[in-house]
């Protein structure tokens, strides 16, 4: 049973404007986000995390937004550049378990 | 410089043979893991150790085994019992618990059989 979704599995957008990847979770337990970008044949690097007591995280061209009613998540990027093309992907824990869920990964792609 | 290193970086697997995945990491860090990657979906947990000398299953772990002797090594070997054993395997490892419990991972590893 999927506990971290992302329903869309690739999006496409002109290098310079927004990049918006979201996440939900069922896991209401969960109290901890994640993250990943992944290129090719490497493994994921962490990109930015937020606990449940925020609701934004920023990190220069990066931000993610937690609403925790709608168990949901988002990543903005802003601008994207052709070097954020990759796979992104979402992951979610309690704060003091090891263990992650992840969703199953959103492709961008981004066009000049 | 620090980081994790798995190897090999391509392996293959006749049947009923196991092999093993390398993975050694020098950040000092306590917990390790191992994934598996399928196209078009998410990573899934195999096994992780919180510390030396033990590990738990994770919730695919039928068919692999791991072993955990020394802090910066956390060996997976795909044993001839996994009936499906191509995939792209990721090893990671984390400094511990809380809110700086990141996961940093390797390059991968990819397993197909012949």
């Amino acid at each position: 049973d999927q506990q971290v979704k992302q329903n869309s599995p690739s999006l496409s957008v002109q290098e310079g404007r927004i990049s918006i990847l979201n996440c939900d979770y069922t896991n209401s337990m969960f109290d901890y986000f994640l993250w990943y970008k992944k290129y090719p044949a490497e493994g994921p690097t962490f990109l930015i995390s937020i606990s449940s007591i925020k609701d934004k995280n920023e990190d220069g061209r990066f931000t993610v937004f937690l609403n925790k009613s709608a168990k949901h998540l988002s990543l903005h990027i802003v601008p994207s550049q052709p070097g954020d093309s990759a796979v992104y992907f979402c992951a979610a824990r309690q704060i003091n378990d090891y263990k992650l869920s992840f969703g199953a990964g959103t492709t961008v792609t981004v066009r000049a | 410089d620090g980081g994790i290193t798995q190897s090999p970086k391509y392996l293959f697997r006749k049947e009923g043979q196991n092999v093993t995945l390398s993975c050694e990491q020098n950040l000092n860090h306590d917990a390790m893991y191992w994934y598996r990657q399928d196209p078009g979906q998410g990573l899934r947990l195999i096994y992780y150790s919180q510390i030396v000398n033990d590990f738990q299953k994770g919730d695919i772990a039928e068919g692999y085994s791991v072993s955990r002797e020394k802090k910066e090594s956390f060996p997976l070997t795909v044993t001839s019992a996994q009936k499906n054993p191509t995939a792209f395997y990721l090893c990671a490892s984390s400094i511990g618990r809380g809110s700086k419990n990141i996961q940093y991972f390797g390059a991968g590893t990819r397993l197909s059989v012949l």
